[in-house]
């Protein structure tokens, strides 16, 4: 079936120390891949993306990695900070020839810095 | 951040009543989509739109309409609401769709509706 889940709902790390947030999805169909974050009271915001075709992607202070062997997908942030709080959250996109695609949401996953 | 405005941003009604979450753009992008997100199940997709006067049902579209008469403005209806429907809307925008483009979504920040 279609489904994206994450497989920690609840993540806390040391200031400083390195985050890792992992995504399972099902869809072999997927073929881009997001990761959205989501402070208390606002809306999702892009972090970083990651095409199919690609195995890592890096952005400032993350790094996405895509195991398509396993259908695993992971955000890892580096020097975790405080403002770095919140839920994370991958998306899939699904490729649909005779539609428009098809994005599926995770649950999130709440990441709590300890200073 | 991209120019998304929704209103109200806080809602309390009664069952039965109907409910109207506007969402409104500066951006001039193309696709707009109602979610709504509960705890447990992320977000879902209710409707969303490509263009002015097209919409199409997403996952959990029963009990919503929508309405999009001009490019800056997408209108979620709850004709009937229900507690079922208590939950937070995020109205999002893109400027491309999936593999056609980026696929970015932005995102508003929010209308939390209360259906008592």
């Amino acid at each position: 079936g279609e489904s994206v889940g994450l497989h920690l709902p609840t993540l806390s790390v040391q200031e400083g120390d390195n985050s890792i947030i992992n995504c399972a999805y099902s869809n072999s169909a997927s073929d881009y891949f997001i990761w959205y974050k989501q402070e208390s009271g606002k809306g999702p915001q892009f972090i970083i993306d990651i095409r199919s075709n690609m195995d890592k992607r890096q952005g400032q202070r993350v790094t996405v990695l895509l195991n398509k062997t396993v259908k695993h997908l992971s955000l890892q942030i580096a020097a975790t900070q405080p403002g770095d709080s919140a839920v994370y959250f991958c998306a899939e996109n699904i490729f649909r020839e005779t539609s428009y695609d098809k994005v599926i949401f995770g649950p999130g996953t709440s990441l709590s810095v300890i200073p | 951040d991209a120019g998304i405005t929704q209103s109200p941003r806080h809602k309390v009604t009664e069952t039965g009543t109907p409910v109207t979450l506007r969402c409104h753009q500066t951006e001039n992008h193309r696709y707009m989509y109602w979610y709504r997100q509960d705890p447990g199940h992320g977000l879902r997709l209710i409707h969303y739109s490509y263009g002015v006067k097209d919409t199409d049902k997403g996952e959990v579209s029963d009990g919503y309409s929508v309405s999009r008469s001009k490019t800056e403005d997408f209108l979620l209806t709850l004709e009937s609401a229900t507690s079922s429907q208590t939950s937070v809307y995020f109205c999002a925008i893109s400027e491309s769709y999936g593999t056609s483009g980026a696929g970015e979504l932005f995102f508003g920040e929010g209308s939390r509706l209360t259906v008592l």
